[in-house]
């Protein structure tokens, strides 16, 4: 079955550490996004690629870096310059950039101990 | 700009109609609409290209006002499966970024 499959499904980490979210997908899709969900703020966009290593930020960079070395993969390090980073990350990917539905994974749950 | 839901929340009984709007302070390109039940990932229902624009599947459609910048999600004789949070995310001219709203959450009650 095709799909994106996000990991881990829960994350903890240390006040000062760099954690790295996991992507992939394999619907061959070209264009693929991170989104940030907090309680009432719905999904913020933080970085999207449209092709491989290309990418953009999105409203929510700052904290955030990423790399899309393959087509498959779109992994999101959290740094430590990210100030509040407890929340639920989403990742989205469509089969090209613009009006396309976008198809998410799991997400990950990233808590600050 | 983040666009603007209303109703925040509504819970309905089953069987009864509700509807969601979605209104942007700027010209709207298009209107997509996704539903997320708790704990899960959203799932896409539909997107509206241009103004006038009316889409369905089942009992659930949603048209597009581009003259007054909104978009509404209508449904119809409510399932319980139906229930979940409900954003909207909009493209506005000359921005390729799909901005999302704060969602509507919406409780089917048997």
């Amino acid at each position: 079955d095709g799909g994106i499959t996000q990991s881990p499904k829960y994350l903890f980490r240390k006040e000062g550490q760099n954690v790295t979210l996991s992507c992939e997908q394999n619907l061959n899709h070209d264009a693929m996004y991170w989104y940030r969900q907090d309680p009432g703020q719905g999904l913020r966009l933080i970085y999207y690629s449209q092709i491989v290593n290309d990418f953009q930020k999105g409203d929510i960079a700052e904290g955030y870096s990423v790399s899309r070395e393959k087509k498959e993969s779109f992994p999101l390090t959290v740094t430590s310059a990210q100030k509040n980073p407890t929340a639920f990350y989403l990742c989205a990917s469509s089969i090209r950039q613009g009006d396309q539905p976008q198809h998410f994974g799991d997400g990950t749950r990233l808590s600050i101990l | 700009q983040q666009p603007v839901q209303s109703p925040q929340a509504v819970i309905l009984r089953e069987g009864e109609d509700a509807v969601i709007n979605c209104s942007s302070s700027k010209a709207l390109y298009s209107v997509h609409w996704y539903r997320q039940k708790h704990g899960e990932a959203p799932i896409f229902l539909m997107i509206l290209l241009k103004g006038g624009e009316q889409k369905g599947h089942d009992k659930i459609s949603a048209s597009f006002n581009e003259k007054k910048q909104q978009s509404s999600l209508y449904l119809t004789a409510s399932q319980l499966s139906y229930s979940g949070t409900y954003f909207c995310g909009t493209k506005s001219f000359g921005n390729e970024k799909l901005t999302f709203g704060t969602g509507t959450r919406l409780t089917i009650i048997p």
